[in-house]
């Protein structure tokens, strides 16, 4: 099966700077890959995803770039703010319909 | 838009007793419903898929006797901890698919299952 790997594990960032979270993933026939943001007693939350026909997306202060030859993909968050504190996951599209996903990474923002 | 509850948020039960968690989606008509589980700072793992109309799909190494899942309409699917006791105390969470194989997952909030 699909094997997701996500690093590091805590990411702490001074507010305003930037957030990279790294992702490699096993499958080389995996086509979609979301990210999820989950805050402390919550559900995850969607926050952007992308697919394999193409290399970057952004949404205001995330993108997302992939790169299939190397098989990871990474989520960038600029102009951090406290509020975007919380634990990320990396998931990988697999089978018919099913997500693997990385362990997490939790990120502390520093005001 | 892609809403999906829970209901309840939490819940303490006592041991031997069963507990339903109902999972919905709002505003989306969900042909697939997943069912995980996680433990403090750990990942999430799937216990189950269901497709409303028909029966559950177990992951390897979860009791389907145990957790039982009902997927009655394609915005309802239940869980259901029968005799539950200590260990099964944990976060539950669903999530919602709207269209066949186009993997898109939207969270409902979880719940808190404590048994006493």
């Amino acid at each position: 099966g699909e094997n997701v790997e996500q690093h590091p594990s805590t990411l702490s960032v001074q507010e305003g700077d930037s957030a990279v979270i790294k992702c490699t993933y096993s499958d080389s026939a995996s086509n979609y890959f979301p990210w999820y943001k989950q805050e402390l007693g919550k559900g995850p939350q969607l926050i952007i995803d992308i697919r394999s026909n193409v290399g970057e997306k952004k949404d205001q202060r995330i993108a997302v770039t992939l790169n299939k030859t190397a098989k990871h993909f990474s989520l960038h968050i600029t102009e951090t703010q406290p509020e975007d504190s919380a634990v990320y996951f990396c998931a990988s599209g697999y089978g018919n319909n099913r997500l693997a996903f990385g362990k997490g990474n939790q990120v502390v923002v520093i005001p | 838009g892609a809403v999906v509850s829970q209901h309840p948020s939490w819940v303490i039960c006592k041991s031997g007793t069963s507990v339903k968690i109902e999972c919905r989606s709002l505003d989306f008509q969900a042909t697939t419903m997943f069912w995980y589980r996680q433990f403090p700072k750990q990942s999430l793992m799937l216990m189950a898929t269901s497709n409303e109309g028909s029966k559950a799909t177990y992951e390897q190494g979860v009791e389907k006797d145990k957790f039982l899942i009902n997927h009655a309409s394609l915005t309802l699917s239940t869980l259901t901890v029968t005799s539950a006791h200590p260990e099964d105390s944990s976060f539950y969470i669903c999530s919602a698919q709207g269209l066949a194989g186009k993997y898109e997952q939207y969270f409902g909030p979880g719940t808190r299952l404590t048994v006493t």
